[in-house]
């Protein structure tokens, strides 16, 4: 089966700040990747997924950028943080895990939660 | 455009006694249909799944959902309820109209079930 790891687990960063979370993903290749944002504990909204290496393709303009380094390694980037990129952010996968019955399922990180003060 | 709903924030229930969880979609031919679990600061986790075949699929944790097309419902049961299933659960439809089949999925607002004792 696959797992995702992130980290860090917990960030505090000021107003202006950069940003840094990575996703790596063990158990598949090639995998589908994805980051989801979820605020205020409620919805969750895709801001980027990636088929392959430097592939990213983004729903929604914000100021957050991924990338796609290696094929499992996944980073979701900001040049200068603010208040609203709070929140808490997982990274996704879908890809072969020579298991049918995992066949179209996304398995999901522990997350990021990010205060941006 | 494709959607999912769940038409209630919270979903207060006894330890013991049956629950459901609501979930209706929108989309354009066949659905591919998923119910998530998220337990406090934690990633997703997938519970079951509705592809083909049987209406009534089974899941995890005692968990199964039942595909009904003409009311466009995959409603979350559970027939005996504990106190360890409060969570917030989500609905979700994967996105068909993605271009390339990227198994981006389309995620309800999540219901919180609170069971009590």
């Amino acid at each position: 089966s696959q797992t995702i790891h992130q980290w860090p687990a917990t960030l505090v960063q000021p107003v202006g700040s950069p940003l840094s979370l990575e996703c790596t993903v063990e158990g598949t290749s090639n995998p589908n990747l994805y980051w989801y944002r979820q605020a205020a504990g409620r919805g969750l909204q895709l801001l980027f997924y990636s088929v392959g290496i430097g592939q990213i393709s983004s729903e929604v303009p914000q100021n957050l950028s991924a990338s796609r380094p290696q094929d499992r390694q996944f980073i979701l980037s900001s040049k200068k943080l603010l208040l609203s990129d709070s929140g808490f952010y997982l990274c996704a996968s879908k890809g072969w895990t020579g298991v049918k019955s995992g066949a179209n399922v996304l398995t999901f990180g522990a997350g990021s939660r990010l205060t941006v003060l | 455009a494709q959607s999912v709903a769940q038409p209630e924030d919270q979903v207060n229930v006894a330890e013991g006694n049956p629950l459901t969880v609501k979930c209706t979609y929108s989309v354009s031919g066949n659905p591919y249909l998923f119910w998530y679990v998220q337990y406090p600061n934690r990633g997703l986790q997938f519970l079951l799944k509705y592809i083909t075949g049987d209406n009534l699929v089974k899941g995890s944790y005692g968990f199964e959902a039942e595909f009904n097309k003409s009311q466009t419902s995959f409603h979350l049961k559970k027939p005996s309820a504990l106190v360890s299933d409060s969570a917030l659960y989500f609905c979700a439809v994967r996105d068909i109209e993605a271009p390339g089949g990227y198994n981006k999925l389309i995620f309800g607002a999540g219901t919180r079930l609170a069971v009590h004792p």
